[in-house]
């Protein structure tokens, strides 16, 4: 079965310091996700990324937040600033219909 | 709106026994997706089962099976024979259409008692 990959799985930061996540996806897959949970919440949704495009984000991704795809295949989440509420996990999550695929996640604390 | 609703926090369930974790939606498009997924202590989310609003017969998996009640708008997952693995997190959620996001239900704990 095919698999989302996230790196790192685990990540310490400091307060304002600039983090990057990246996800490798899987081919062909054109639509994309991240999505973060804050311990002991629901998972929220952050970004949606068609065709190498936002194309839709929530009121949570704000100008701290990017995602890019610096190389045509794997794609990046960048917190520019990071801040105490950006300790969550976050996930990558790739998928069409029924067919969902959620990377494993990287757990992010900032100090 | 689009709207998830889990109003059980914290379930107990006795080994071996079923148990149901109660799930309802709202939205007011007629085409959308029911998922329920598993969150163990490890974090990552293990998709469990998928109802289309379209399909006829209740989605079963395994030994989970989803009571999907589109007049009442509620998708509730059935667990039989619970194991003790079965002890985390689970999370209902529904996607509009083909590509959109999905929105998340809050959760419910289940600890399965040996």
């Amino acid at each position: 079965e095919p698999e989302v990959t996230q790196t790192p799985s685990h990540q310490v930061t400091q307060m304002g310091q600039e983090v990057i996540l990246r996800c490798v996806p899987i081919s062909n897959h054109l639509y994309f996700y991240w999505y973060r949970q804050i311990l002991g919440q629901k998972v929220e949704f952050l970004v949606s990324f068609y065709n190498n495009e936002i194309s839709e984000k929530s009121e949570i991704f704000d100008d701290q937040f990017s995602v890019e795809r610096p190389d045509g295949s794997n794609f990046t989440l960048k917190i520019r600033s990071t801040k105490l509420e950006d300790s969550a996990m976050y996930f990558c999550v790739q998928g069409i219909r029924e067919t969902q695929y959620f990377g494993p996640g990287t757990r992010l604390l900032v100090l | 709106a689009q709207k998830i609703t889990q109003t059980q926090p914290g379930m107990f369930v006795q080994e071996k026994e079923a148990v149901t974790l109660d799930c309802t939606y709202d939205t007011s498009d007629p085409s959308y997706g029911l998922f329920w997924y598993k969150q163990p202590s490890s974090g990552e989310m293990i998709f469990l089962i998928y109802q289309g609003s379209y399909d006829q017969q209740n989605a079963t998996e395994g030994r989970y099976s989803l009571n999907f009640q589109k007049a009442r708008k509620s998708a509730n997952l059935v667990i039989s024979a619970s194991q003790l693995g079965d002890s985390a997190m689970y999370f209902c959620a529904m996607r509009l259409s083909n590509f959109n996001k999905f929105y998340f239900g809050s959760g419910t704990k289940l600890n399965v008692k040996p």
